[in-house]
């Protein structure tokens, strides 16, 4: 079965602080990959996705991530936090090629506070 | 413009009632997901819905039955309620994954439901 799986559950950064999340899959086939933002008490946001070509992807508020095939792996940077991107932070994956096509598997999250 | 509405927000009612969760996407999407957020924030699919079809139904009870009147609204309904059904419940949407392999589903607010 697919599944995700989001290296740190909790971290505490300071402000200017650089970020790293990580984020591993299991499967083979073809992927899309996405990284997504949860502020507290509000819906999930896009910040980035992969569907193909440039493995290095940029998204929105100065995040990035980079894409591994051979690693499973789509980690989440972004070189300097601020206390407003304390929240929750999602990989996900959807499968192609099968019944399940469009489904958006999660991994566990990773809660990002940044003191001030 | 809100792209994926829901409604209620917020949802408090008692064991055993029966309750209606509303979603409407003005995106012109032909594919509707729900999503539960448990109390430890993990994500995970329970419909999927591509123009009024179903596509994807994982293992959920049988007392959760989704309607979709039409490609812009897909609707759940929860018969029974139990203490374990609090959560939230997120709609999203997004182009068909089986014609489009790159696109990526919006989310609505999410609606809290807590079972008393």
């Amino acid at each position: 079965a697919q599944s995700v799986s989001q290296h740190n559950h909790h971290v505490i950064l300071s402000e200017a602080a650089s970020l790293e999340l990580g984020c591993n899959y299991s499967y083979g086939g073809t992927v899309n990959l996405f990284w997504y933002v949860q502020y507290p008490g509000q819906h999930l946001q896009l910040l980035l996705k992969y569907f193909s070509g440039d493995p290095l992807v940029k998204g929105i508020k100065g995040f990035e991530a980079e894409f591994i095939k051979s690693k499973f792996s789509f980690n989440l940077r972004k070189p300097s936090v601020q206390w407003s991107d304390t929240a929750e932070y999602f990989c996900a994956v959807s499968v192609y090629g099968s019944s399940n096509t469009g489904k958006l598997i999660f991994g566990q999250g990773t809660t990002l506070q940044v003191k001030p | 413009d809100t792209a994926v509405s829901q409604t209620p927000k917020y949802l408090v009612t008692q064991m055993g009632n029966d309750k209606s969760i509303k979603c409407e996407q003005n995106l012109g999407h032909d594919t509707m997901y729900w999503y539960k957020q448990d109390s430890k924030k993990f994500l995970k699919i329970m419909f999927s819905y591509n123009n009024k079809e179903l596509i994807i139904n994982e293992t959920v009870p049988n007392r959760f039955s989704p309607k979709s009147p039409d490609k812009a609204h897909l609707n759940l309904h929860i018969n029974s309620l139990e203490l374990g059904d609090s959560a939230v419940y997120f709609c999203a949407s997004s182009r068909n994954p089986r014609t489009d392999m790159n696109t990526e589903a919006f989310f609505g607010q999410g609606t809290r439901l807590t079972v008393v």
